[in-house]
């Protein structure tokens, strides 16, 4: 249970704050993913990540910020939130960027903004 | 994009019972299907996937069967039991290298 983290387990926060969403992999992959996850709602992919280089970003709005500084870090800045944006928001990665890879997704940070 | 219908939504079985999930695609270039289980408050797990390549597979009491012809796939759980009781997600990729995942179905194991 330890390949992908990611920290704050939770966050509240109101919708002028910042706040960063962090994510580790410690398997040795090339590609990360950032997931939102609301219920009765499907897994949305929000960025995706292939050796540091943002290869899609979903329509996602500018409030989500993502960076990449290496293979095993992948960070997702918040600020000006709305409350419709509370929800769990998953990290994952794979070795590579093919359909086939399985992803390994981190436990998540549950994000409620006030 | 690439559209996957999911169901049921919700399924209730006893223990013991069978349950079957099935998932329909539209991307006739799909060729990977992954099943992923998240216990509630737990992270996506996979549990077993299947390649365009193989129409069944299986995995003690888990199977996935593929039908490329009617683009659907289905999760088969034989003899289930308590700790089966999760939300369960299909997923499918291959036409792009995005996975696409269903809506979910959370399966309940009543003892």
């Amino acid at each position: 249970e330890t390949g992908v983290t990611q920290t704050p387990r939770h966050l509240v926060m109101g919708m002028t704050n910042k706040k960063s969403l962090k994510c580790e992999q410690h398997l040795g992959h090339n590609a990360m993913y950032w997931y939102k996850q609301s219920a009765k709602k499907p897994l949305e992919l929000m960025f995706v990540y292939s050796l540091e280089e943002r290869v899609e970003n979903n329509s996602v709005p500018s409030r989500f910020s993502p960076e990449c500084p290496n293979s095993s870090h992948l960070f997702l800045h918040l600020h000006t939130l709305q409350p419709e944006d509370s929800a769990l928001y998953l990290c994952a990665s794979s070795q590579n960027l093919a359909g086939t890879e399985t992803q390994y997704f981190g436990p998540g940070t549950r994000l409620l903004v006030l | 994009g690439e559209n996957v219908e999911q169901h049921p939504s919700t399924l209730s079985v006893q223990e013991g019972d069978s349950a079957v999930i099935k998932c329909t695609y539209s991307d006739s270039a799909s060729n990977y299907f992954p099943w992923y289980k998240q216990e509630l408050g737990k992270r996506p797990q996979l549990i077993i996937d299947i390649r365009s390549n193989v129409g069944e597979k299986k995995d003690q009491r888990i199977a996935v069967t593929l039908n490329k012809t009617a683009k659907h796939f289905s999760l088969h759980i034989t003899e289930t039991q308590p700790e089966d009781s999760a939300v369960y997600f299909c997923a499918n990729s291959g036409g792009s290298y995005i996975p696409t995942f269903g809506r979910g179905t959370s399966l309940i194991v009543h003892p």
